[in-house]
């Protein structure tokens, strides 16, 4: 099993331009989540789901979009990319509710200049 | 909302002492707070967590304990091996609808010195 996986590893962007962020599991997990962690800082919740077809916001929202439309796969969109979305990002599922372990992803590096 | 604070954010010892990180919170709903430790290049990885309705946990040279009066709980890691360098962070929580929606304190770069 792979586990959860994210695509691209590395991604440079111009100011303006879009991107979709990869994540994909093979957990059968129905929690996902989208982190981002700026450097020494700790990681911060931006968009969640709690299953396919259900998604909500967490703690920093603004400029990004989600969709979950298969319980394996959670898109991060950015739109209009702005130097301040300059990050690394984390994708992590969870099990059966009320489990509380969150499995993490190897992160995307995402650069905007 | 939550604010979890911690402390300190970096840390060194030699190998074979202990090493302490603390961590309070602000939430007193939150009953649910783990500890992750994030190698250079990887995500996350959750080492050990405990409950509020719990003290203390134990598993093998890693403990974590909990002060719900407080609102404080630390990561206690014994006879440091230099394989335990890497950056930790403390969460908390609440569990809503099934799901942790996990507040990170900033992280504590710990070095073990051989």
């Amino acid at each position: 099993n792979a586990g959860v996986t994210q695509t691209p590893k590395f991604r440079i962007l111009k100011i303006g331009q879009s991107m979709t962020l990869q994540c994909a599991q093979d957990m059968n997990h129905n929690y996902m989540y989208w982190y981002r962690q700026d450097p020494g800082m700790g990681l911060k919740l931006i968009y969640y789901s709690v299953g396919a077809g259900i998604t909500d916001k967490g703690e920093v929202p603004n400029g990004y979009n989600v969709s979950r439309s298969t319980t394996e796969d959670f898109p991060l969109r950015l739109e209009l990319a702005a130097p301040s979305q300059t990050s690394v990002y984390f994708c992590a599922t969870q099990g059966l509710a009320g489990e509380s372990e969150q499995f993490f992803g190897p992160g995307t590096r995402l650069t905007v200049l | 909302g939550e604010n979890v604070e911690q402390h300190p954010s970096t840390l060194s010892v030699q190998e074979g002492d202990s090493a302490v990180i603390k961590c309070t919170y602000s939430d007193s709903a939150s009953n649910y707070f783990p500890w992750y430790k994030q190698e250079l290049g990887k995500g996350p990885q959750l080492i050990i967590d405990i409950r509020s309705n719990v003290g203390e946990k134990k598993d093998q040279r890693i403990a974590v304990t909990l002060n719900k009066t407080a609102k404080h709980f630390s990561l206690h890691i014994t006879e440091t091996q230099p394989e335990d360098s890497a950056v930790y962070f403390c969460a908390a929580s609440s569990l809503g609808a099934g799901s942790y929606q996990l507040t990170f304190g900033k992280g504590t770069k710990l070095s073990v010195i051989p």
